[in-house]
């Protein structure tokens, strides 16, 4: 168990409402990430953070931004959501040394 | 343009035979190759990885074969179980530069298990 959770696990919204997903390791990591997984398209980066306060844009990054403001929490947020958004969010961590990543539970979002 | 590449979207096999899960990749930097498991409705679960400077890396019934010249590796699964049907995951990482070891998955293949 890598001590990850995500919440919420599931959620519905409509488009244009705000959302935040929360990842909170337990673990002491300095790197997290948020992934998004589409059918067809594997798992793809959104954005990642490498210490508090020091995140950068993955590859699927329009529309999204985060927050780490501390080491354990880092935060996804949808500034108003679109049904391109509907989809399921990892969250993942990985520490100082070694090439590992280690995935949460994923949430489930799903945008009317 | 993808990066790495699960050219076989499903595959089944019978009960203890060999599961072989192939992955192509088209950036010769990288440095890391990971192969991760997903159930249903779980995350990703990290299976095994290989340094770019190794042929070959056994965990039990997993074994993860490289083959630099042509971009290519594999996962053996030997025997195959019932349990191990799942979604099978390639990644691949660059360490260095601003790339922070991000991870750089391929689609996917679901393996199928049949007792």
């Amino acid at each position: 168990d890598a001590g990850i959770t995500q919440s919420p696990r599931h959620k519905v919204t409509e488009t244009g409402t705000p959302v935040t997903l929360r990842c909170h390791q337990t673990e002491n990591h300095r790197y997290m990430y948020w992934y998004r997984q589409d059918p067809g398209h594997g798992l793809r980066l959104i954005h990642y953070s490498y210490g508090v306060k020091d995140t950068d844009k993955g590859e699927v990054s329009d529309g999204y931004s985060v927050s780490r403001s501390k080491t354990e929490d880092f935060l996804l947020t949808l500034e108003s959501a679109t049904s391109s958004q509907t989809s399921v969010y990892f969250c993942a961590i990985r520490g100082n040394r070694g090439e590992t990543q280690y995935f949460g539970p994923g949430t489930r979002l799903l945008v009317l | 343009d993808q990066q790495v590449k699960q050219n076989s979207p499903s595959l089944s096999v019978q009960e203890g035979r060999i599961s072989i899960l192939n992955c192509d990749y088209t950036n010769s930097m990288f440095d890391y190759f990971l192969w991760y498991k997903k159930y249903p409705a779980e995350g990703p679960t990290f299976l095994i990885s290989i340094s770019s400077i190794k042929d070959k890396n056994e965990d039990g019934r997993f074994t993860v074969f490289l083959y630099k010249s042509a971009k290519h590796l594999s996962l053996h699964i030997v025997p195959s179980q019932p349990g191990d049907s799942a979604v099978y995951f390639c990644a691949a990482t660059l360490n260095y530069g601003g790339s922070q070891g991000n991870l750089i998955f391929g689609k996917g293949t679901k393996l199928s298990v049949k007792p």
